[in-house]
């Protein structure tokens, strides 16, 4: 077990409606970066926090938005959800800084129907 | 533009038997090479972590290797079981810079299953 936990495991939503996804880091940890990732494909970056702001973004819509807490657990937001957001959902822990292993959780799979 | 590529993308062997899987890379500047194990609908587990300056690392029945200069990496898995059924994922770091993105690239992964 790698100490990154995310809820919920699995979820299906309608089109059109909104998610929360949420990550509790490692402890130690004060980065969280959420990937995308489609059946078959590597993670795909959707942003990363550090100390409770966006510390870097890769190409998605503004529709995914996200949180740092002061604890350093993180929140995934999606609205407006499209079919194409069905995938597996994954979070990684990591302390900043040159060479540091990232952690991810087991996931959450999001089915949009 | 920062790549790396897997192969094979999927494979099939006997349990108890040996296998490699390959890595190649583009992504510059260079900070490590990682190898992750995924199990279907699972999070990514990390295997090994290789430095610019380390050619071979090891854990357990998986070895990687990594040529800095050729910019390629292998895993090689020993003595198969059939628990090792999983996608390998390579994942190549940059120095993060704070801004952008997180600084890895991820493969796409060689999908191994391991067949009694």
């Amino acid at each position: 077990e790698t100490g990154v936990t995310q809820s919920p495991t699995h979820l299906i939503k309608t089109r059109g409606q909104q998610v929360t996804l949420r990550c509790s880091s490692q402890s130690g940890h004060n980065t969280v970066s959420w990937y995308q990732q489609a059946l078959g494909q590597g993670p795909q970056f959707i942003f990363q926090y550090y100390r409770e702001e966006e510390n870097g973004r890769g190409n998605f819509p503004p529709r995914f938005s996200g949180l740092q807490f002061p604890n350093y657990s993180s929140e995934l937001n999606v609205n407006a959800l499209e079919l194409d957001d069905s995938a597996l959902y994954l979070c990684a822990s990591s302390q900043r800084g040159l060479g540091t292993e990232a952690f991810f959780g087991q996931g959450t799979r999001l089915t949009v129907v | 533009k920062n790549q790396v590529e897997q192969s094979p993308q999927s494979l099939i062997i006997l349990e108890g038997k040996n296998c490699t899987l390959q890595c190649n890379y583009t992504v510059s500047p260079f900070s490590n090479l990682r190898w992750y194990k995924q199990d279907t609908g699972r999070g990514p587990v990390s295997l090994t972590i290789m430095t610019f300056s380390e050619n071979t690392k090891s854990n357990g029945r998986y070895t990687a290797t990594l040529d800095a200069d050729t910019k390629q990496s292998s895993l090689h898995i020993t003595a198969s079981q059939l628990s090792d059924s999983a996608s390998y994922i390579c994942v190549v770091a940059r120095p993060n810079s704070g801004g952008g993105a997180d600084g890895l690239t991820f493969g796409k992964g060689t999908h191994l299953i391991i067949q009694p």
